[in-house]
Parts: structure tokens; sequence; C-alpha cells
């Protein structure tokens, strides 16, 4: 059983277009995330949702809308895309914080190629 | 805010040999977590190991142990009998909270 899923795993696209990843998990946990994965393979936190509310919004342009409708999915929206949006976008999440329990798993991973 | 910093961008071990990777960290953070994670070239990021700032005790698991110096601010990965399947990017991580920082990552060869 996939724990943190992803689809797709794979998405190319052109500048300017709309696109969406969508991310479940089926571990129970309160919090989920996105991180993004540059060229040099630097990751960054996007945002941070708690109990489907919005708890980190690390200066994310906004293009990027993440959407959480329930606790175990968290989605991700891109609008007019651009070349700099290229990188590997991961889901992940963790038991709710307030019970100290830290420790993130991640998705396999969205690769996104912006032509 | 929280920085992590990993010195070593490449490293290289033969089969069966020890290797460290070295990570720094710098936090004002009282209560925080330490991660190492592994991401071989599926992608996919695997937890190898986690220690509690609180604990004095470092964390092993199996193979994988680290040397966590609080007051040096340094949580070292050491991997003992490596193995080719050790080859990977390997990430130090802090995480107090809401969100995990990253070091840059140090690559690790496996050769035969």
């Amino acid at each position: 059983d996939t724990a943190v899923s992803q689809t797709p795993k794979y998405l190319v696209t052109q500048m300017g277009n709309d696109k969406s990843i969508k991310c479940e998990q089926n571990l129970g946990h309160d919090t989920m995330y996105w991180y993004k994965q540059d060229s040099k393979k630097f990751l960054k936190i996007m945002f941070s949702y708690n109990n489907k509310e919005l708890i980190i919004n690390e200066t994310v342009p906004n293009r990027f809308s993440p959407k959480s409708p329930d606790k175990a999915h968290l989605n991700l929206h891109i609008n007019s895309l651009e070349l700099g949006d290229s990188a590997v976008y991961f889901c992940a999440s963790s038991q709710d914080y307030l019970a100290g329990e830290e420790t993130q798993y991640f998705g396999p991973g969205t690769r996104l190629l912006v032509l | 805010a929280q920085t992590v910093t990993q010195s070593q961008p490449e490293m290289s071990v033969q089969e069966a040999e020890t290797v460290t990777l070295s990570c720094t960290y710098d936090t004002s953070e009282s209560n925080y977590y330490l991660f190492w994670y592994k991401q071989p070239p599926s992608r996919q990021m695997i937890l190898v190991i986690r220690q509690e700032a609180y604990k004095q005790q470092n964390a092993t698991e199996n193979r994988f142990s680290v040397n966590f110096q609080k007051a040096a601010k340094s949580f070292s990965l050491k991997i003992s009998d490596s193995q080719l399947g050790d080859t990977a990017m390997y990430f130090c991580a802090s995480g107090s909270g809401y969100a995990l920082n990253f070091g840059k990552g140090t690559s690790l060869l496996v050769t035969p």
C-alpha cells in the first residue's frame, strides 16, 4: 500500500498553461506539505497544511494555489506556468505536530517540465 | 529561521567500508528534530534516521548511526559496511513544527 501518492509522476506542458498535481495520504496524518526540488536538488518548503488549514506559505507566487478538500488530500494547482517552475514537486505528510511527531513521509515526486 | 549546512557535495566509499557525512545546523528553537533522508536515483525520499534534540543518546538504525553534538550543532551520519545500494543523495534536515529545512545534500557513491 502506498502511504503518500502523487499523480501524475511526470508532467510536460507549455508555458502559460494551468496544471494540477494531486496528493493523497492514507496514513491518517493531520499535516501535509508541498516541497519544491530545483535542478540543483535543493529542497524547499512551499506550503504546510494542518487539518485542511494553511499554516505556511513560503513566499510562493500566488500562481501556486494549494487546496485541501479533506485532511487526506492536498492538491497543488499552478496557473500560467513559467519556465522556472520546472522542478520536482514533493508532497509529504506527518502526524499533527502538536503530538510532537515530526517525521515526514514523502510521496514519489512529480517531475514538471515547462517548455 | 533554521539553516542546515552540508559541506561535502560529493563523497565516495568502497563497498564494506565506513563513511561519515557531515551536517551542521543553526536554530533558535528549543525543541527540534534532526533527520537524514536518502534520495536514490529513483528520486523517492526515504527516511534514514531521526534524532530528537532533547535526547542525548545517538540514534542508530542498523548500519546507520548519527553523532549528535548539540552544543556544536553538529549532526553527522555514519554508514557502516557500505553497500552498493547506499549510492544516493543524502540530505540532512532540521524540523520544528510545520516544515523541514534541508541542506544542499551530499552525493554518495559506493564503489565495488
